[in-house]
């Protein structure tokens, strides 16, 4: 069955350094991949896609990578502030009206 | 751009009573329209979608339905809550293959 895994644990990073966080996936040949931020009580807001020809995506401190034949994204925050504190979600779909399918998310903390 | 309203915010009810949760959406047309259930400790779990009126698809069995009587109003119901159906109930616009706009969910729980 297809599967998306995300570190579950929450990751700690210190303010300033480079928060990377991990997905993983099986059974998916997907056409893209998003990353979306979720803060506690609130739905998730998009903030990157990268398409399957796309190796990387910046967007301001933001960074996606995208390897089809690993089976995996990497997403970087890049001079991390305690305000980036939140959870990550990637997201997969095939294209097409089906939803998309969510990771579990990785809980981030951007320590002062 | 699209706006989504989902409401109420925060519902309280007893099992056995029955659910009526509403989401509308503004500045799209036509657009590909779902639901998701968030529970504790989980991921988002994809429950409906609907890519026009009266389609309605469901990806999990469960207690839930749902409906779309118009092109940008999405209902999710029960006729009998469980203690089960409570979550973060998520309903979410997509506009064909694009990033999915969220709204700002309704947070369920069964007593």
């Amino acid at each position: 069955s297809q599967k998306i895994e995300q570190n579950s644990e929450a990751l700690n990073i210190q303010e300033g350094k480079t928060a990377t966080l991990t997905c993983n996936y099986t059974n998916y040949s997907p056409a893209y991949l998003q990353w979306y931020r979720q803060d506690p009580g609130r739905g998730p807001v998009f903030l990157l896609l990268i398409r399957e020809n796309e190796k990387e995506k910046r967007k301001e401190r933001l960074k996606v990578t995208f390897d089809t034949t690993l089976k995996q994204s990497l997403f970087h925050i890049t001079a991390s502030q305690p305000a980036d504190s939140a959870t990550y979600l990637c997201a997969l779909a095939g294209g097409g009206a089906d939803g998309l399918t969510f990771g579990k998310g990785t809980h981030l903390i951007i320590q002062p | 751009s699209q706006t989504i309203h989902q409401w109420p915010a925060t519902l309280v009810q007893p099992v056995g009573s029955p659910l009526s949760l509403e989401c509308t959406v503004e500045g799209t047309s036509n657009p590909n329209l779902y639901w998701y259930r968030q529970a504790a400790g989980r991921g988002l779990q994809l429950l409906f979608y609907s890519v026009g009126i009266g389609q309605i698809s469901s990806e999990v069995p469960q207690n839930l339905s749902a409906s779309r009587p118009q092109d940008r109003q999405f209902i999710l119901s029960s006729k009998k809550l469980l203690l089960s159906d409570s979550g973060f109930y998520l309903c979410a616009v997509r506009d064909r293959a694009t990033e999915a706009f969220f709204g700002q969910g309704t947070r369920l729980t069964v007593v």
